[in-house]
C-alpha cells in the first residue's frame, strides 16, 4: 500500500467544462502515473511524472494535461471535457528501489454528459 | 497494435481446481512482467511478477510461468478459491511504464 488517495471519487460534469482530478501520495515516491480504464482496453497510460515538474505523455494524452508542483500531488486536468472522456481514472506510483511494481489508488469515476 | 494480449475475456473454474490465465506479448525487449488483480470499484492490486531471466516464480497459491521463446506467460492459481473471482491483468514493463493487457475475468464456481 503506497498511501494513495484520489479525489473526487465520483464526478458528473457537462461537456465543455474543465475538470481536475487529484492524486495524493504519502510515500515520497518519485514516479506517478495517470491511467484510464475502459471496457475491453485494460489500463491505458495518459501521462506520467518522474519528478517534480517532470512529466511526459503516455499512450492517450490528447485532451489531458498534468501538473506536479509537489512530490506528493499529481493533478490531471481535462481542459474541456468530452463524452469520450467518460471513464474510470486511476493514479499509481512506483514503490521505488529499482522495483517495477506500481501501486494504485481507488480510482475516480468520471461521467461527462 | 496491442503489445500485450489476453485473448480470453473470461474464464470459469470450479472451486478447488486450478485456474490458468494466459498472456502473450510481442515485444522481445520486455524484461519484466507483472500480474494484477482487480475487484469492482477498486484499484488494481499487485499479485506477482517475473523477470525475463527466470522462467518461474511462485508465491503461495500463485505461480507465474514465462516462456520467452513463445513470448507467453501464464498465471496458475491452485487451489482456486471464491475470493479469487476478479479481473486479472498482465502487464509488461517498458522503462518504468507498464503496457497492459485487456484483462481476463475469472469466475470461481462453488
Amino acid at each position: 500500500d503506497a498511501g494513495i488517495t484520489q479525489s473526487p471519487r465520483h464526478k458528473v460534469t457537462e461537456t465543455g467544462t474543465p475538470v481536475t482530478l487529484r492524486c495524493h501520495q504519502t510515500e515520497n515516491h518519485r514516479y506517478m502515473y495517470w491511467y484510464r480504464q475502459d471496457p475491453g482496453h485494460g489500463l491505458r497510460l495518459i501521462h506520467y511524472s518522474y519528478g517534480v515538474k517532470d512529466t511526459d505523455k503516455g499512450e492517450v494524452s490528447d485532451g489531458y494535461s498534468v501538473s506536479r508542483s509537489k512530490t506528493e500531488d499529481f493533478l490531471l486536468t481535462l481542459e474541456s471535457a468530452t463524452s469520450s472522456q467518460t471513464s474510470v481514472y486511476f493514479c499509481a506510483t512506483i514503490s521505488g528501489s529499482g522495483s517495477y511494481e506500481q501501486y494504485f489508488g481507488p480510482g475516480t469515476r468520471l461521467t461527462v454528459t | 497494435d496491442q503489445q500485450v494480449k489476453q485473448n480470453s475475456p473470461s474464464l470459469s473454474v470450479q472451486e478447488g481446481r486450478i485456474s490458468i490465465l494466459n498472456c502473450d506479448y510481442t515485444n522481445s525487449m520486455f524484461d519484466y512482467f507483472l500480474w494484477y488483480k482487480k475487484y469492482p470499484a477498486e484499484g488494481p492490486t499487485f499479485l506477482i511478477s517475473i523477470s525475463s531471466i527466470k522462467d518461474k516464480n511462485e508465491d503461495g497459491r500463485f505461480t507465474v510461468f514465462l516462456n520467452k521463446s513463445a513470448k507467453h506467460l501464464s498465471l496458475h492459481i491452485v487451489p482456486s478459491q471464491p475470493g479469487d473471482s476478479a479481473v486479472y491483468f498482465c502487464a509488461a514493463d517498458s522503462n518504468y511504464q507498464l503496457i497492459w493487457g485487456a484483462g481476463t475475468k475469472l469466475i470461481i464456481k462453488p
